[in-house]
């Protein structure tokens, strides 16, 4: 089943402890992207990918780091993690650079206390 | 900067009933526009993706329509049901293929 997995789906964690969200999809698709969503704000993009070892910071990338060594897989790490870092993530990816629309995984609820 | 608004924020109505949600869009250079569901907490589920050459596209009960020139899509739902209670969210994507999300539409179905 062509997907995006992310993990875990829940974690809490205390401030300052490194923490790494994986994301991997089996479609083969270029582009991946992280988004963070939160009431009253929406989805705000984090980091993306168009490719291979290929990264940029999207709208809210204080705090958060991102790698693309293959093509599969795009994690989130958040170096040193802050109760205002409490949100829902989301890893996406999209072929053709989303010519053919965007594939979501089902979320990672984080909370740092 | 490209902005997606989305109205009504929420709506409640009775089983049965036809709906139309709206999403326009600032900046008419559009590649595609895409339509989402998501339940509470859950991830985003892809309904309908229109390209900018087309003008609609139907799933089911599910027709979204993509009017460019006035900056505007529309996703009508016929016939709902509790089952389509959640919230429905539009993605722009222009030149870049960076999509732009709207805030959704909650929407409530009761019996």
């Amino acid at each position: 089943e062509a997907q995006v997995t992310q993990n875990p789906r829940y974690l809490i964690t205390v401030t300052g402890k490194k923490l790494t969200v994986t994301c991997s999809q089996n479609m083969n698709h270029e582009y991946m992207s992280w988004y963070r969503q939160d009431p009253g704000l929406g989805l705000r993009q984090i980091y993306y990918s168009m490719n291979v070892e290929v990264t940029d910071k999207g709208d809210v990338p204080e705090g958060y780091k991102v790698s693309r060594k293959e093509k599969r897989n795009f994690p989130l790490i958040l170096e040193s993690p802050s109760p205002n870092q409490t949100s829902l993530y989301f890893c996406a990816s999209s072929s053709g650079q989303g010519r053919r629309g965007y594939t979501f995984g089902s979320g990672t609820r984080l909370t740092v206390v | 900067k490209q902005e997606v608004t989305q109205i009504p924020a929420a709506l409640s109505v009775p089983e049965g009933e036809n709906l139309v949600l709206n999403c326009s869009f600032t900046d008419s250079a559009i590649y595609n526009l895409q339509w989402f569901r998501q339940d509470p907490g859950k991830g985003l589920t892809s309904l309908l993706l229109i390209q900018s050459s087309q003008r609609e596209q139907t799933s089911g009960r599910l027709n979204a329509s993509l009017d460019k020139s006035s900056g505007r899509s529309t996703l009508y739902i016929a016939a709902s049901q509790p089952g389509d209670s959640a919230t429905y969210l539009c993605a722009w994507s222009g030149g870049s293929y960076i999509p732009t999300f709207g805030r959704g539409t909650s929407l409530i179905v009761h019996p």
